[in-house]
Parts: C-alpha cells; sequence; structure tokens
C-alpha cells in the first residue's frame, strides 16, 4: 500500500531534550515536506526537500532542522524543544519534475507535546 | 506575501443540504489552487485542483470549485452533503509550477446535521 508513514505518532517530551521524528515514504517520490498544524493557523511548511541531499527553508523553520540522505526518509529534528513548538506535524510528498502533478501525500500526523 | 484566506471557521449544513466554502487568496500570478479535506485523525486527502483552462473543476466525493480570477476566490461547493463529508477543509495555493512551496488556509470545520 502507497503510504506515507510518520513515527511517533504521539510524544510528550520536555523542554531542551532532542527529538526526531520520522518520515518515511514507499512511493519513490523525490519530493518531501514537513508543516506542523495549529488551530486558527492551517498547515505551515517548515521544511522541504527537492530529492536527496537538497533541502530548504519554508516559512517557519526556525528550532527545526531536517535532512535528506535517502529518498525514502526525511526526518524531523528538535534540537532543543521549546512549548510553542507544541503542535501537530505532518510529513508529505509528491512527485516531482514533468511527473508532478501537484498533489501532495500526506502521513496521519504526529501530535508533539512540549512540556 | 501570498496568503489564503477560509472566512468561515465553522459550517454547519442538514444532511442533503447544499455547501458552499469560500476560499480566497493574495497571489501576483497566476496560483495553482488546491482544496484537501482532513477527516479526524488522518492526514489530508487531495478533493481537486485547477491550474488553467475551464474553470469550473470537479473533484472527488461529488465536489466541484469554481476559479473566479475577477475575485481571487477559489470556493467549493457540493449540491447534497452526507454526514461523511463532515471534516475540516483547506484551501491551499502553489506559488509555482515546481510545485515546492505551498500556502494553506486556516481550515472550515463542516459539521453535518442529520
Amino acid at each position: 500500500e502507497a503510504q506515507v508513514t510518520q513515527n511517533p505518532r504521539y510524544l510528550i517530551t520536555v523542554t531542551g531534550k532532542k527529538l526526531t521524528v520520522t518520515c518515511s515514504q514507499n512511493m519513490n517520490h523525490e519530493y518531501m515536506s514537513w508543516y506542523r498544524q495549529d488551530p486558527g493557523l492551517g498547515l505551515r511548511q517548515i521544511y522541504y526537500s527537492m530529492n536527496v541531499e537538497v533541502t530548504d527553508k519554508g516559512d517557519v523553520p526556525e528550532g527545526y532542522k531536517v535532512s535528506r540522505k535517502e529518498k525514502r526518509n526525511f526526518p524531523l529534528i528538535l534540537e532543543s524543544p521549546s512549548p510553542n513548538q507544541t503542535s501537530l506535524y505532518f510529513c508529505a510528498s509528491s512527485l516531482s519534475g514533468t511527473e508532478n502533478t501537484g498533489e501532495l501525500f500526506f502521513g496521519e500526523g504526529s501530535r508533539l507535546t512540549v512540556l | 506575501a501570498q496568503s489564503v484566506t477560509q472566512p468561515d471557521i465553522h459550517i454547519t449544513v442538514s444532511e442533503g443540504a447544499s455547501l458552499e466554502l469560500r476560499c480566497n487568496y493574495s497571489y501576483g500570478a497566476t496560483p495553482y489552487l488546491f482544496w484537501y479535506v482532513q477527516s479526524p485523525g488522518q492526514g489530508l486527502q487531495l478533493l481537486l485542483k485547477y491550474f488553467s483552462g475551464d474553470t469550473l473543476v470537479q473533484g472527488i466525493k461529488g465536489f466541484e470549485a469554481e476559479f473566479k480570477r475577477s475575485q481571487s476566490s477559489f470556493n467549493l461547493r457540493k449540491p447534497s452533503v452526507h454526514w461523511s463529508d463532515a471534516a475540516e477543509y483547506f484551501c491551499a495555493v502553489a506559488t509555482d509550477y515546481n510545485f515546492n512551496k505551498f500556502y494553506f488556509g486556516s481550515g472550515t470545520k463542516l459539521n453535518v446535521k442529520p
């Protein structure tokens, strides 16, 4: 089954404790992206990656890091989480280049709480 | 700066009634427009999209949307709502044909009364 898998789905952590949210897709997509969803603000793009070793900032990259060492994986790293990073996080992927239809395929989300 | 506005935070309609969800965008060039639906506890799923051509586009689950350049709008419609349509709906715009950067509205939560 074609899917985008995020882990963990739920996490409660404390301020300053480094954490990684993993994202993996099995559709051979070149493009991957991270969003955070907050009430009243919709989804805001954190980082995106057009292909392996190519990443760029979205609208709200502060406090986050990403890496793209393999095509299928795009982990989101919070080096020193703070309470304002409490949010629902979504990973998404899509084709790129001439095959890109613009459709994003989303994971089921990771709800992160930072105390 | 690009922005997407969904003026209605919550909408309640009766099952079988028609539905229109509003979306306005702010972008200088021709936008690439999308509507996504998010069911409770799920990720987002694409309903439909508009890039060019016929301004009325059809999507999945009986939804359609109309692009009106003069009003900078891309409203989502459905003639007869089903209880399973209860979800949150997001309008989004991509600002280039590479679809690298997307801007989403704040969402409209749809409740369906029996």
